[in-house]
């Protein structure tokens, strides 16, 4: 079955910049998740949704915001990108219906900022 | 809001070795308990996971941990490690569904 995909895979910006990242959840999980991960850091949580509403915010900052769509695919989108944004994003969706959360990841988006 | 520590950020062994990886969370509540693995330049995986029952589970790869209440500690077992094992281990804490990683462990195995 198909996992949680991300893309794009890699991504390059300039400082100032924007870029969007895209998540396709597995089907039939209703909640989606954004971790950011620094280089050597733990990942950290940004935002989750569940059925196309933010259900959770973390440590976004105010320049990104996100969106689920109506095919439950969510967006993360990035403006005036700062060297520090340089990270790898996962997403992850889970099928909260179930009691039983647990998350299942993408393979990331890599983002470098120049 | 939860947390997780984990300790011995970076941990070497041999092949054979055995492994135990420690974890203590911090949740005022019922949490689910999940160990990850992220082999070098890929993304989490789950290695297993502690909802409620045998608090011993059994996981991926001849992995277990073991959940201890009293002591609020999640602690990762190989009893011997293979080369392949050689990776970043995360414990995770789920309360209120979001998902709190621990600092991670940098486990590298010497063949």
């Amino acid at each position: 079955a198909a996992g949680v995909i991300q893309s794009p895979r890699h991504l390059i910006k300039e400082k100032r910049e924007t870029a969007t990242l895209k998540c396709y959840p597995i089907s039939r999980h209703d909640t989606v998740y954004w971790y950011q991960q620094g280089p050597g850091q733990d990942p950290q949580f940004l935002i989750s949704f569940y059925e196309k509403m933010q259900s959770d915010k973390g440590s976004i900052p105010d320049r990104f915001s996100a969106q689920q769509f109506s095919d439950y695919h969510s967006e993360l989108n990035m403006s005036s990108l700062e060297l520090g944004d340089s990270a790898l994003y996962f997403c992850a969706s889970s099928f909260r219906g179930s009691g039983a959360n647990v998350l299942t990841f993408g393979a990331g988006s890599r983002l470098t900022v120049l | 809001a939860q947390s997780v520590s984990q300790h011995n950020h970076h941990v070497i062994l041999s092949e054979a070795a055995s492994l135990e990886l420690g974890c203590n969370y911090s949740y005022g509540g019922t949490v689910n308990l999940f160990w990850y693995v992220q082999y070098p330049g890929q993304h989490l995986q789950l290695l297993l996971k502690y909802f409620s029952g045998d608090p011993l589970v059994k996981g991926i790869k001849g992995f277990e941990a073991e959940f201890i209440k009293s002591k609020f500690s999640f602690n990762l077992r190989k009893p011997s490690v293979q080369w392949s094992d050689t990776a970043e281990y995360f414990c995770a804490v789920s309360g209120n569904n979001r998902l709190a990683f621990g600092k991670g462990n940098q486990v590298v195995v010497i063949p």
